[in-house]
């Protein structure tokens, strides 16, 4: 397995467009996470799914941010409309048992 | 609530070891975590212990876990600029599979 896939690596937007980050997990985990990483704050857990079904999305910043796992083997994260202080790093992970493998994320740059 | 908490910043000598502390607040965790973080990259991980341990060791890494103050330490020995990175603690438990990250301690090594 080529381990868990996000794309694009690089994203660079101006304010007020819509920005959609994908993520493709490991084959056969029921678990997919969406983490945003900034200096600032670190490591933040933004939504998790389990079985392709949203379980807490607690960490989901505003109305702005949506996600979706239209099948097991491809999630979204979308930003509409994006601002400044959405520019993170996103990080997707997925999990089938204790550890959890991290793709290598997007590196979001809003102007 | 699930919380993991950690410092966000840790700077040593080479040669002289770092040790990086966390809590956490969920006493029914099973395992947990050490991730690391290298520049531009994913988490990978490092090592885990199991809640019924108090310490692991692996080369020039030991984890020490006192479960009853809910504090996780990872020492690093004879610390190296190549250990220069993000570590997050993190906590997960039997029957959801969700890990909850710390927000990571950046950990500098000067030469």
């Amino acid at each position: 397995d080529a381990g868990v896939i996000q794309s694009p690596r690089h994203e660079v937007t101006e304010m007020g467009q819509e920005v959609t980050l994908r993520c493709k997990p490991i084959s056969g985990h029921d678990y997919l996470f969406w983490y945003r990483q900034t200096m600032m704050r670190g490591l933040e857990l933004l939504i998790y799914f389990n079985n392709n079904v949203p379980i807490d999305d607690s960490g989901m910043p505003e109305d702005r941010f949506s996600a979706k796992m239209p099948n097991a083997s491809f999630s979204t994260l979308k930003i509409q409309p994006s601002e400044p202080r959405d520019s993170a790093v996103y990080f997707c992970a997925s999990s089938g048992d204790r550890e959890a493998f991290f793709g290598q994320g997007t590196r979001l740059t809003v102007v | 609530g699930e919380d993991v908490e950690q410092s966000l910043f840790l700077s040593v000598r080479e040669g002289d070891s770092s040790v990086i502390n966390c809590t956490y607040t969920d006493s029914s965790s099973t395992y947990l975590y050490w991730y690391k973080q290298e520049p531009g990259a994913g988490l990978q991980l490092l090592t885990y212990i199991f809640s019924n341990m108090d310490m692991k060791q692996d080369q020039r890494l030991t984890v020490l876990l006192n479960k009853k103050d809910k504090h996780l330490s990872l020492r690093i020995a004879d610390t190296q600029t190549g250990d220069s990175a993000i570590y997050f603690c993190a906590e997960s438990y039997t029957g959801g599979f969700k890990t909850i990250f710390g927000a990571g301690t950046r950990l500098f090594v000067k030469a």
